[in-house]
């Protein structure tokens, strides 16, 4: 089973732009894995940011968006608001599973 | 818009099965291309992916918890299900349900805690 790595955590100021990544232990993160991105804020369930690298769901702010990156799928944050403060999961689908990142704690500083 | 909202009982024992039920409304659970999964979270900890089943039945699981896990679909209750064998303290956690299908959309999630 493949091991997905995200970055621990990351630091971005207000109205600036973070990117956080998913890597995959198996290789090159393509659109085949179908990379999902998870927002968790502190009490509450995950909710679902991007589906399928780039796609967004109806209530995902425009100032997220996702791509593939230097072999791995990113989540691009442009124009940091304090309300994204929360913490970030991928997930990747992988040899027939989905596995989920570790998680990026992102603070708004 | 799809709704879903797990339950079952909070607290299981050591070695016992771990039984949990997600309740789907807005929509049937046998009708369209769509993946029933289940989630954990331990408190203060990462997400981990239980397994899904297919509308068809077909179900994969995470290899780590294979041998114990079993996922199912109640059509007539549109409801499915985790069955989680010979829990122990580690399998506390926050339980969720989701639907996956161009997007991912989840329940509420419950404890379950399993004492030392």
């Amino acid at each position: 089973q493949a091991v997905v790595t995200q970055e621990p955590s990351l630091t971005v100021s207000p109205g600036g732009t973070v990117t956080l990544t998913c890597g995959s232990s198996s290789g090159a993160v393509t659109s085949g894995h179908w990379p999902y991105w998870f927002q968790q804020k502190p009490g509450q369930a995950p909710r679902a940011l991007i589906y399928d690298t780039f796609n967004k769901h109806s209530w995902t702010p425009a100032r997220f968006s996702g791509s593939l990156l230097g072999g791995k799928a990113a989540l691009t944050l442009s124009g940091a608001q304090s309300e994204d403060e929360a913490d970030y999961y991928c997930l990747l689908f992988s040899s027939g599973v989905r596995v989920f990142g570790g998680g990026t704690r992102l603070t708004v500083l | 818009q799809v709704q879903l909202q797990e339950s079952g009982p909070g607290l299981v024992q050591p070695s016992q099965t771990l039984s949990l039920t997600c309740t789907v409304s807005g929509g049937s659970i046998s009708s369209g291309s769509y993946y029933w999964n289940w989630i954990r979270q331990p408190l203060g900890k990462g997400l981990e992916w239980i397994g899904r089943i297919y509308t068809n039945g077909r179900a994969g699981y995470n290899p780590s918890l294979k041998s114990r896990v079993t996922i199912s679909l109640d059509t007539s209750k549109n409801q499915f299900s985790l069955k989680l064998d010979s829990v122990t303290a580690t399998d506390t956690a926050i339980y969720y349900c989701a639907r996956e299908s161009q997007g991912y959309y989840w329940g509420q999630g419950t404890l379950v805690t399993v004492p030392s």
